[in-house]
């Protein structure tokens, strides 16, 4: 079964500031999707971004980038700029790829991170 | 488009009365999850349905958990009896094809509480 690990409980950063926060995985499936979702206090979860497991390329989206690292099995999420509305608990989460294995996503337990004015 | 729509938002009970949950998933997805979070177990599958037909429901707890999904704008998530341990966040999601790789956008959760 596919772990994800996210080992900061909380963080925070200054407004304008970049944050990234870490997403370590085990698995002995070669191709999967990584995703990063946000939850703030109105409780809905938000997909951030999106990274398949084959394309070397980190996937970005506007302020939002990924640094995708398979071998290490590390997927981290980095926030330029941050602003007031990124405060929120970011879960990072694993689906096997379509076909084979789980239907599940599998999530960590999530970082709550602060934005100081 | 609306979103996933999840009814009701919060929902107080009292042990051993029947509780359900409702969703609307995004038009013309075909798939549909129920998932529940808390904070000791975080969050977990319950149910998985493909085109309405449920596929994996690995995750239910027990037989006083029941979910349905009549056509494809509408399921339902049943506890009967409901149990204080049943307190949660129930989450409803749904996939454009997620056999296909498609991501999955969730609802704004119910938040039910069993008293």
């Amino acid at each position: 079964a596919q772990t994800v690990t996210q080992s900061q409980p909380e963080m925070s950063v200054q407004e304008a500031e970049t944050v990234t926060l870490s997403c370590t995985y085990d698995t002995s499936e070669s191709d999967y999707y990584l995703f990063w979702y946000k939850q703030p206090p109105s409780r809905q979860m938000i997909l951030v971004i999106r990274q398949e497991a084959y394309k070397q390329q980190n996937a970005t989206e506007n302020r939002f980038s990924v640094n995708f690292q398979k071998a290490a099995k590390s997927f981290s999420l980095k926030i330029s700029d941050s602003q007031l509305g990124d405060a929120a608990m970011y879960f990072c989460a694993y689906r096997s790829a379509p076909g084979a294995g789980s239907y599940q996503l599998t999530f960590g337990k999530g970082t709550k991170l602060s934005v100081i004015p | 488009d609306a979103g996933v729509i999840q009814s009701p938002r919060h929902e107080v009970t009292e042990m051993g009365q029947e509780v359900t949950l409702r969703c609307k998933p995004i038009s013309g997805h075909n798939s549909l999850f129920w998932y529940r979070q808390t904070m000791m177990r975080g969050l977990e599958l319950l149910i998985y349905f493909n085109n309405n037909v449920p596929i994996d429901d690995s995750g239910m707890p027990e037989d006083r958990f029941s979910a349905k999904m009549p056509n494809a704008s509408f399921s339902t998530l049943k506890i009967q009896p409901s149990e204080p341990r049943d307190s949660a966040v129930y989450f409803c999601a749904s996939s454009l094809h997620w056999t296909k790789g498609t991501e999955a956008f969730f609802g704004q959760g119910t938040r039910l509480t069993v008293v």
